[in-house]
């Protein structure tokens, strides 16, 4: 089963700040935080992971909490293209298996 | 485009047929990942590969579902006797070996009806 617990859905405007939560509160020590995104009809995408501290590249940033029991992800300014299902997963990183939960849909609005 | 790539795109068969599918990975990437995913849920693994030899099986992965990676390069995933409950996305994925930055990089995946 999924070690993660995540809203089923949320909506953002357009060129606004989108923040997705993740619940992980029983994630172990030597555990990543993954986050992948789903578009419509395509295979899911590589956004961006961590492990205790927070993260940022190029598409979004991970602010993980210091308990590490939860992460957001931030989506600094969203478009209509982001509209798509995200995935929170905790993975250790010699563990090959990534187990999925259900994912956000996150509806980006004009 | 040297992303991952599957054939076909969709599938339509009739209950009781055999299908291949067939997965080529990024080039230089050792392990490669076959995932299901139904209508609203999150991807579930079935098996993977590093190199040519099958490493895992998910229990998913009924006697009817067979997958190979023979020469270490693509992958067929066969499932015989196909039964309505088999209808899914089929998805691969590939990855350098396991370590911190392994991210998978996954195909447009299969999807398969069976009628």
């Amino acid at each position: 089963d999924a070690k993660t617990t995540q809203p089923p859905s949320m909506d953002c405007a357009e060129g606004r700040a989108a923040n997705l939560p993740c619940n992980h509160s029983t994630i172990s020590g030597n555990e990543y935080v993954y986050w992948y995104r789903q578009i419509h009809s395509q295979g899911p995408q590589y956004i961006i992971h961590g492990l205790k501290n927070n993260e940022t590249n190029e598409m979004a940033s991970l602010i993980i909490t210091e308990d590490r029991k939860s992460s957001t992800l931030i989506l600094p300014h969203a478009t209509l293209r982001d509209t798509a299902v995200y995935y929170c997963i905790v993975k250790r990183d010699s563990n090959y298996q990534l187990i999925w939960g259900a994912g956000t849909k996150l509806i980006i609005k004009p | 485009d040297t992303g991952v790539s599957q054939d076909p795109r969709h599938k339509i068969t009739k209950r009781g047929q055999n299908v291949t599918f067939r997965c080529d990975p990024i080039s230089e990437h050792n392990r490669l990942y076959w995932y299901r995913q139904t209508l609203g849920q999150g991807p579930e693994f079935l098996t993977y590969f590093q190199n040519e030899a099958q490493l895992e099986k998910s229990r998913l992965l009924s006697d009817r579902f067979s997958a190979e990676r023979p020469k270490g390069s693509f992958s067929t995933l066969e499932i015989q006797r196909t039964e309505q409950g088999d209808s899914a996305m089929y998805l691969c994925a590939s990855s350098l070996l396991a370590g911190v930055d392994n991210e998978q990089f996954f195909g447009p995946g299969t999807r398969l009806t069976v009628l």
